[in-house]
């Protein structure tokens, strides 16, 4: 069974970090890409980044770029999202997500944790 | 603003059909880039419902269709229930981002 579980969420200031990491366990992890959609308060759903399986490629929205890092543990099986100089538009619920085809990128997210809630304020 | 338009709402009774259109442009439905489409209950993980334009994965309800042409895209639901009753989201990709776009979503009521 496919299990992603996010973790790392929680309060922060304007202009601080946080790392949010996603465990995964039930597929071959380095197979796959990873992505990291969020969902605003009151919004729709937003793609932040994306890496490849072999964490080589990676891929990062226009409103995170620069500011947010994303990598994988293929030993911990696990992705994370760096994210630095945080904004109050950054409040969101943070999911990761799974690639649908094993090697390709683009691909459709077949996957999804139960997300985690990053709220950027003072 | 989304590079993927669709509307806000749609509505039907039950057992009714509804569609929710997703329209793009060159640099993403019409270039050629599948279109995926996503169910999601507030306070749940979205779920794929289609993927490639027109495939559904297994233990998706046959009642959940997808189509595309040209820069457009849509789903359909057919037999509409109650428990349908959800933000319905389409993505694909957009080559002059060089990453992955959502559409602003349509919440489908079952009247």
């Amino acid at each position: 069974e496919v299990r992603l579980l996010e973790s790392g969420g929680g309060l922060v200031q304007p202009g601080g970090s946080l790392r949010l990491s996603c465990a995964a366990s039930g597929f071959a992890f380095s197979g796959y890409s990873m992505t990291w959609v969020r969902q605003a308060p009151g919004k729709g759903l937003e793609w932040v980044s994306g890496i490849s399986g072999s964490g080589i490629d990676t891929y990062y929205a226009e409103s995170v770029k620069g500011r947010f890092t994303i990598s994988r543990d293929i030993s911990k099986t696990t992705v994370y999202l760096q994210m630095n100089s945080l904004r109050a538009d950054d409040t969101a619920v943070y999911y990761c997500a799974k690639g649908l085809f094993f090697g390709g990128y683009p691909t459709p997210f077949d996957y999804w944790g139960q997300g985690t809630l990053i709220t950027v304020s003072s | 603003q989304s590079l993927l338009t669709q509307p806000p709402s749609v509505s039907g009774a039950p057992g009714q059909r509804v569609t929710i259109s997703c329209t793009g442009s060159s640099s993403n439905i019409g270039a050629g880039y599948d279109v995926n489409w996503y169910q999601h209950l507030p306070g749940t993980a979205p779920k794929l419902l289609i993927y490639a334009n027109s495939n559904r994965p297994s233990g998706v309800s046959d009642r959940f269709s997808g189509s595309k042409s040209g820069t457009s895209a849509s789903l359909a639901i057919t037999g509409l229930q109650a428990e349908d009753e959800a933000d319905y989201y389409c993505q694909s990709y957009d080559s002059s981002l060089s990453g992955s776009v959502f559409g602003g979503g349509t919440k489908v009521t079952v009247l």
